[in-house]
């Protein structure tokens, strides 16, 4: 069964880029019809979509943050990755990673990691 | 501001039959399927309802979900301690080319 692992430094200064790294286990990353999401959620808040990456294709960003979000897959260490640059205390939240799995008429993220807090602060 | 509306909280007695509402627009619900996640406290959201309606193996068919046109519903039947989460409904949206969530709704078991 497919697990996911985040990772990443849990405190970043303001102005510096954010880095995160997705472990995958018992599946692989480089299935040409599995793309992987990043999902954050601010303290007490909902969930916001980062983005969307396939090992084949291009990466989809959400429009409000495609201006500092790099996302790429890492078959040979099957994992996912992302990065934020100019971080601001806005971007303070639990980074989660997921599988986007797409039944019949739709698409859905039906396995999802533990998610890693980050936290922006000087 | 989530792009989808959810009420922030709702509540029940064990047994009793909860709904919770999720509204959009065109460029998401009305014209894609809807998605709903459970989270429970500490935790990180579980896929509950897929495809407007249809649930996962595993997850109890006391949760249902439906929709018409912008809106959709998850319902839980039989309510259970265990069902205090907050649930969070999505779509794809055609305008972002991507996901959205609602804020989520806090389900308390009175």
């Amino acid at each position: 069964q497919l697990q996911l692992q985040e990772s990443g430094p849990g405190l970043v200064k303001p102005s510096e880029t954010l880095s995160l790294t997705c472990a995958a286990s018992g599946g692989s990353t480089s299935s040409s019809s599995l793309f992987w999401g990043w999902i954050r959620q601010p303290p007490g808040k909902g969930l916001e979509w980062i983005a969307i990456i396939n090992y084949r294709g291009s990466p989809y960003y959400n429009p409000s943050l495609k201006s500092r979000v790099t996302a790429s897959v890492d078959t040979s260490k099957n994992q996912v990755s992302l990065k934020v640059t100019s971080v601001t205390a806005a971007d303070t939240a639990v980074y989660y990673c997921a599988r986007e799995w797409s039944p019949p008429g739709g698409r859905a993220f039906d396995i999802w990691g533990q998610g890693t807090l980050v936290t922006v602060s000087s | 501001q989530s792009v989808l509306t959810q009420p922030p909280s709702a509540s029940g007695t064990p047994g009793q039959r909860v709904t919770i509402s999720c509204s959009g627009s065109s460029s998401n619900v009305g014209h894609n399927t809807v998605n709903w996640y459970q989270q429970l406290p500490g935790t990180a959201p579980k896929l509950l309802i897929y495809g407007d309606n249809q649930r996962p193996s595993g997850v109890p068919d006391r949760f249902s979900g439906s929709k018409s046109g912008t809106s959709a519903s998850l319902a839980v039947s039989g309510l259970q301690s265990e069902d205090e989460a907050v649930y969070h409904c999505a779509a794809w949206d055609g305008s972002l080319n991507g996901p959205v969530f609602g804020g989520g709704t806090k389900l308390t078991v009175l």
